[in-house]
């Protein structure tokens, strides 16, 4: 069960700026638990691509920003190229279940 | 470099027990602030937390998995392992673990995964 919502896709021309939205409630997101955001290439297992909201783990493009506010995060891409097409989750810690938490997943295209 | 790799069975029964091992190289599973999680996703499906174990032993399970879970360390010194008893075909699934960095709560490492099938 997901009891983070993201839209199932996003699309966006080379070199255009997407962002994706996370939508979470108390017991998660507005509960000051940081988002994390992970990005699946097709056929491969996630990789961590922001960690506490806002920071990228050495390796990741600067193209790839986060942000969270209330109840929600975002990610963005800035300068969108093909290689970003993949599925991006966001994942927090819930206190109502004792245990994390991922999104619905969202499709990047790149058209 | 920190590297997990799951093993186990890839065909299960339904009714029957799921048991896989997360091999451990680069790092010790029962030191640091880290702990060890299992995460599941179905074919052309979101992910979905298992549960996890921290270097103490305690462990935390996903309550919509109702009791069916079981992370322990494994008998091999950088071992964890999962079972999940009772399968149906809703528990078909592609297998990660991965470490989960303590101080941030996010998966830092994660296996390549490893798909389960569950059929008769």
């Amino acid at each position: 069960q997901s009891v983070l919502t993201q839209p199932p896709s996003v699309s966006g021309a080379p070199g255009q700026r997407v962002t994706i939205s996370c939508t979470g409630s108390s017991s998660n997101i507005g509960a000051r638990y940081d988002v994390q955001w992970y990005q699946q290439l097709p056929g491969t297992a996630p990789k961590l691509l922001i960690y506490g909201n806002s920071n990228r783990p050495s390796g990741v493009p600067d193209r790839f920003s986060g942000s969270k506010s209330g109840t929600s995060a975002s990610l963005a891409i800035t300068g969108l190229q093909a290689e970003d097409e993949a599925d991006y989750y966001c994942q927090s810690y819930d206190s109502s279940l004792s245990g994390y938490v991922f999104g619905t997943g969202t499709t990047v295209t790149v058209l | 470099q920190v590297q997990l790799h799951e093993s186990g069975p890839g065909l299960v029964k339904p009714s029957q027990t799921l048991s896989l091992t997360c091999t451990v190289s680069g790092a010790s599973i029962s030191s640091g602030n880290f702990q060890w999680s299992w995460i599941r996703q179905p074919a052309g499906k979101g992910l979905e937390w298992i549960g996890l174990i921290y270097t103490s032993g305690s462990t935390s399970y996903n309550p919509s998995l109702n009791g069916r879970v079981t992370i322990s360390i494994g008998t091999s010194k950088n071992q964890f392992s999962l079972k999940l008893t009772s399968v149906t075909a809703a528990d078909t699934a592609v297998y990660y673990c991965t470490r989960v960095n303590g101080f941030r709560r996010d998966s830092d490492y994660w296996g390549r995964g490893t798909l389960v099938t569950v059929s008769s």
